[in-house]
């Protein structure tokens, strides 16, 4: 069954490095979103993406963030310069094209900020 | 921007108990979706209810949808230690972006 990977399951970095998180949604979807998860808190929206451009954004999503896709099968989230509160389990989510379908969700990558 | 409202936070049951689980909300959702993570890993999608009054049944999961499409329910039957895990509900605001609840971390002991 198809499913959407990420890469790579845990990221340790320091404080105001940059670190671009990759994900591979399924092949024949359309539309790409990027969540986030602070430890013991909610799953929050942070983008949704299509036909190569941004479709939406959360108010968490700012200058500092950063989406691609850069070739038919990837999808990248870039922080440029990452905060202590930055870290979070971070999903990618893929999903076929109408309202109705199913969002299919990554294992997600643990990021840690120092 | 809706709230989604989940109640209980946190469950601890025997094997072989019922539970529900409820998903609230200020304003009409447009669809409602119930998944279930576990640590470490993506919500996977468990059931969307999109009608007002609709029931699905998954096994030994019943999900209702309220008839006013503001709040919803998740039923257990003899819940296993299988079951053990996080329930999110979300809520689809047709632009695609899903808004979650805070979820109900369920234990099952044996």
């Amino acid at each position: 069954e198809p499913e959407v990977t990420q890469t790579p399951s845990h990221q340790v970095t320091q404080m105001g490095q940059e670190v671009i998180l990759r994900c591979v949604p399924i092949s024949n979807h359309l539309y790409f979103y990027w969540y986030r998860q602070i430890l013991g808190q909610k799953v929050e929206f942070l983008v949704s993406f299509y036909n190569n451009e941004i479709s939406e954004k959360s108010e968490i999503f700012d200058d500092q963030f950063s989406v691609e896709r850069p070739d038919g099968s990837n999808f990248t989230l870039k922080i440029r310069s990452t905060k202590l509160e930055d870290s979070a389990m971070y999903f990618c989510a893929s999903r076929a094209g109408g309202y109705t379908d199913t969002q299919y969700f990554g294992p997600g990558t643990r990021l840690t900020v120092l | 921007t809706q709230l989604l409202e989940q109640s209980p936070q946190f469950l601890s049951i025997q094997e072989g108990e019922n539970l529900t689980v409820y998903c609230n909300s200020s304003s009409v959702f447009s669809s409602l979706q119930w998944y279930r993570q576990e640590p470490g890993e993506g919500p996977v999608l468990l059931v969307t209810v999109v009608t007002g009054g609709e029931v699905k049944k998954l096994k030994r999961l019943t999900f209702q949808f309220g008839d006013a499409r503001k709040d919803s329910s998740l039923h257990i039957t003899a819940a296993q230690p299988g079951d053990t895990g996080l329930y999110l509900c979300a809520s689809d605001n047709q632009g695609g972006k899903l808004i979650f609840g805070q979820g109900t971390e369920l234990s099952v002991k044996p």
